[in-house]
């Protein structure tokens, strides 16, 4: 199994561009998460999606959308790129999540992102 | 709102010696906390969890974490440090309320751990 993969593994944007980034899995999970990393800031959550068919919103989600495209995939879109979106976005996925559900999120390798 | 504290940018450690990675968390309800680690140019990965139960929670490669509810403390702990060991570790956690973003992650900012032989 590749577990979560994303792609690209690097770009660069200019500023004012668009770009959409790839994240799929193969464990069968249900749940899946778009994090940033930034020096400093640690993981901040910027959409997730529960199951098929949902998303919600996280703690930093201005500047970007997502899709659900399946059960597998789930990309996240930058329509108009700004340099404060310069950093590292981590795909996660997990078998489920919610009140009962405390599961483990298992992560993909990283697209490093910069906006000039 | 839930809150993870990572007092210690960077640990230093002697390899043979025992390691501590500290954390403490603020959370409505019961806590559920994590550890991952991260090495360079990698995705995060799993390393243990509390949910419940005994509070000390063993993991992968050795590690271990101590869960102490009066002190909202889960630190991480590895008797013998291996070089291998340095990376970043997060803490993370979760609580059981209601609301947006309900049960979701928060993760602390990360300590760099270096084990010098």
């Amino acid at each position: 199994n590749a577990g979560v993969t994303q792609t690209p593994k690097f770009q660069v944007l200019k500023t004012g561009q668009s770009m959409t980034l790839q994240c799929a899995q193969d464990m069968n999970h249900n749940s899946m998460y778009w994090y940033r990393q930034d020096p400093g800031m640690g993981l901040r959550l910027i959409y997730y999606s529960a199951s098929e068919g949902t998303t919600d919103k996280g703690e930093v989600p201005n500047g970007y959308n997502v899709s659900r495209l399946n059960k597998r995939e789930f990309s996240l879109r930058l329509e108009s790129a700004a340099p404060s979106q310069t950093s590292v976005y981590f795909c996660a996925s997990s078998e489920g999540t919610g009140l009962l559900f405390v599961y483990e999120q298992y992560f993909g390798p990283g697209t490093r992102l910069t906006v000039t | 709102a839930q809150s993870v504290a990572q007092p210690e940018d960077q640990v230093n450690v002697a390899e043979g010696n025992p390691l501590t990675v500290k954390c403490t968390y603020s959370v409505s309800g019961n806590p559920y906390l994590f550890w991952y680690v991260q090495y360079p140019n990698r995705g995060l990965q799993f390393l243990l969890k509390y949910i419940t139960g005994d509070n000390l929670v063993k993991g992968s490669y050795g590690f271990e974490a101590e869960f102490n509810k009066s002190q909202t403390s889960f630190h991480l702990k590895k008797p013998s440090a291996l070089v291998s060991d340095s990376a970043l570790y997060f803490c993370a956690v979760r609580g059981t309320y209601s609301g947006a973003g309900s049960y979701q992650l928060t993760f602390g900012k990360g300590t760099k751990l270096s084990v010098i032989p």
